[in-house]
């Protein structure tokens, strides 16, 4: 049973293009969370989506931030119009439930330039 | 608010001693406690969980305690090993809109010295 996939693992915009990260949830899972990891930081919780709707993105910034997961495919975090502020590591996790046990995956490393 | 808080944020031992991480919580209402490893450069892995109906849980090298009147929980690391060096990071959940939420402390860098 493969794990929380994420890709890609490195990325690298300059100011002012778009960034999107994908996330494939384990399998059986259909709850998926974003949280961005600045240097040095704690995990900060940005959204919480189930299949094809989002439950909770008290945490996302109202302004060049958004995330889907459709019905087919992985969740994307799709950050545009990138500033250097936008650099961190963003991690996704999944469950199979609400309140149960998240898994992560290894991360995004995005730097903007 | 919501809020956990963890100390301390660095920790060094000396293989073989053990190392214990302290953390509390706002909600009293909140009843699950995982705790994560993540080493340079990966992503959080668990590594214990407790639920509130339980004071304590082991798992080989590694305990947790929970006390809920305090609202505050302790990771346990005994005979420390040199791999066991990572920033960990304590996690409690809240209610919110009708599903928990994890909040997570700030972490602490564990640094165990051969």
């Amino acid at each position: 049973n493969a794990g929380v996939m994420q890709n890609p693992r490195h990325l690298v915009r300059r100011r002012g293009q778009e960034a999107r990260l994908r996330c494939s949830p384990m399998k059986g899972h259909s709850h998926v969370y974003w949280y961005r990891q600045l240097p040095e930081e704690g995990l900060k919780f940005m959204v919480y989506l189930q299949k094809e709707n989002i439950i909770d993105e008290s945490g996302m910034p109202k302004e060049r931030f958004s995330a889907e997961f459709p019905k087919e495919g992985p969740s994307i975090l799709r950050i545009q119009q990138v500033v250097r502020g936008d650099s961190a590591a963003y991690f996704c996790a999944s469950s199979p439930q609400a309140g149960e046990t998240q898994y992560f995956g290894p991360g995004t490393r995005l730097l903007v330039l | 608010g919501e809020n956990v808080e963890q100390h301390p944020s660095t920790l060094s031992v000396q293989e073989g001693d053990s190392a214990v991480i302290k953390c509390t919580y706002s909600d009293s209402a909140s009843n699950y406690f995982p705790w994560y490893k993540q080493e340079l450069g990966k992503g959080p892995q668990l590594i214990i969980d407790i639920r509130s109906n339980v004071g304590e849980k082991k798992d080989q090298r590694i305990a947790v305690t929970l006390n809920k009147t305090a609202k505050h929980f302790s990771l346990h690391i005994t005979e420390t090993q040199p791999e066991d060096s990572a920033v960990y990071f304590c996690a409690a959940s809240f209610s919110s809109g009708g599903y928990n939420k994890l909040i997570f402390g700030a972490g602490t860098r564990l640094a165990v010295h051969p």
